[in-house]
C-alpha cells in the first residue's frame, strides 16, 4: 500500500531527445508528487511537484503529467542535455506532506549521450 | 546546500563501533529527516522528527538511536547493533505548515571496516 514503484531502473537517451520516466503508486490518500534529481555524491534536489488537482505541471524543459485514475505520474524531460544525466526519484505522500513522510521510488539512473 | 549542513562527507569506522553523523540546519524549519541510500534501493526513512524533544521511527529504524533537543539539530547514531552500517545518509528538512518538499543535505558516506 505504501510502496511507489518507479521505471525503468535505468535509461539511455540521445542528446535532444525525450526522457520520460514512470511511476505508479496504491495508496489514494497520496496527494502529493515529487520528482527529485540527485548527482553523484550529492543530496537529492527537488526538481518539480504535482498535486492531483490539476494532470499536468510544466517547468521549462520538465514536465509531471499525472494520471488519478490510473494511479500513474511520469516525469518527461524535453531536448534531453548531458548535465541532464543523473539519477531521478520519484516520490509521494499524504496530506500534502505536510504530516506524513514522501515515500521514494527505487530512482532511475539517466544517462543523456552526447 | 541552502542551510542544511551534514558532517562529517565521508566517515570510517571499526565493525562494532558506535558512530554519531551530524545534522544542523538555519532555516527554522520544524521537521527534519533521516534517510538510509543503498544502490538500487532508493531512500529509506530511518528517523523523522517534527517537534523539538519529540521523534518517530521510520522504516528501517532498528540499529539506529537520534535525539532533537534543539530545533537546528538532528544528529544520528549508528550504533554496533546495526548490522549492515555501510552506506550514504541523508539528513533532510522541511516545513509542516507550508510544505513545499524536502531540502536534502549533502550526505555522510559512512564505511565501516
Amino acid at each position: 500500500q505504501q510502496q511507489v514503484k518507479q521505471s525503468p531502473q535505468s535509461l539511455i537517451v540521445q542528446k535532444g531527445g525525450i526522457s520520460i520516466i514512470n511511476c505508479a503508486y496504491e495508496n489514494t490518500a497520496f496527494d502529493y508528487f515529487p520528482w527529485y534529481q540527485q548527482f553523484p555524491g550529492k543530496g537529492p534536489a527537488l526538481l518539480i511537484a504535482i498535486r492531483p488537482d490539476v494532470s499536468e505541471k510544466k517547468e521549462g524543459r520538465f514536465t509531471i503529467s499525472f494520471n488519478k485514475s490510473a494511479k500513474q505520474f511520469s516525469l518527461h524531460i524535453m531536448d534531453s542535455q548531458p548535465g541532464d544525466s543523473a539519477t531521478y526519484f520519484c516520490a509521494a505522500s499524504e496530506h500534502g506532506g505536510s504530516q506524513g513522510n514522501l515515500i521514494f521510488g527505487k530512482g532511475t539512473k539517466l544517462s543523456v549521450k552526447p | 546546500d541552502g542551510g542544511i549542513t551534514q558532517s562529517p562527507k565521508y566517515l570510517f569506522r571499526k565493525e562494532g563501533q558506535n558512530v554519531t553523523l551530524s545534522c544542523e540546519q538555519n532555516l527554522n524549519h520544524d521537521a527534519m529527516y533521516w534517510y538510509r541510500q543503498d544502490p538500487g534501493q532508493g531512500l529509506r526513512l530511518i528517523y523523522y522528527s517534527q517537534i523539538v524533544n519529540d521523534f518517530q521511527k521510520g522504516d528501517i529504524a532498528e540499529g539506529y538511536s537520534v535525539s532533537r533537543e534543539k530545533k537546528e539539530s538532528f544528529p544520528l547514531t549508528v550504533t554496533s547493533a546495526q548490522k549492515n552500517p555501510t552506506a550514504f545518509y541523508l539528513c533532510a528538512i522541511s516545513e509542516t505548515g507550508k510544505f513545499d518538499g524536502y531540502t536534502f543535505g549533502s550526505g555522510t558516506r559512512l564505511t565501516v571496516v
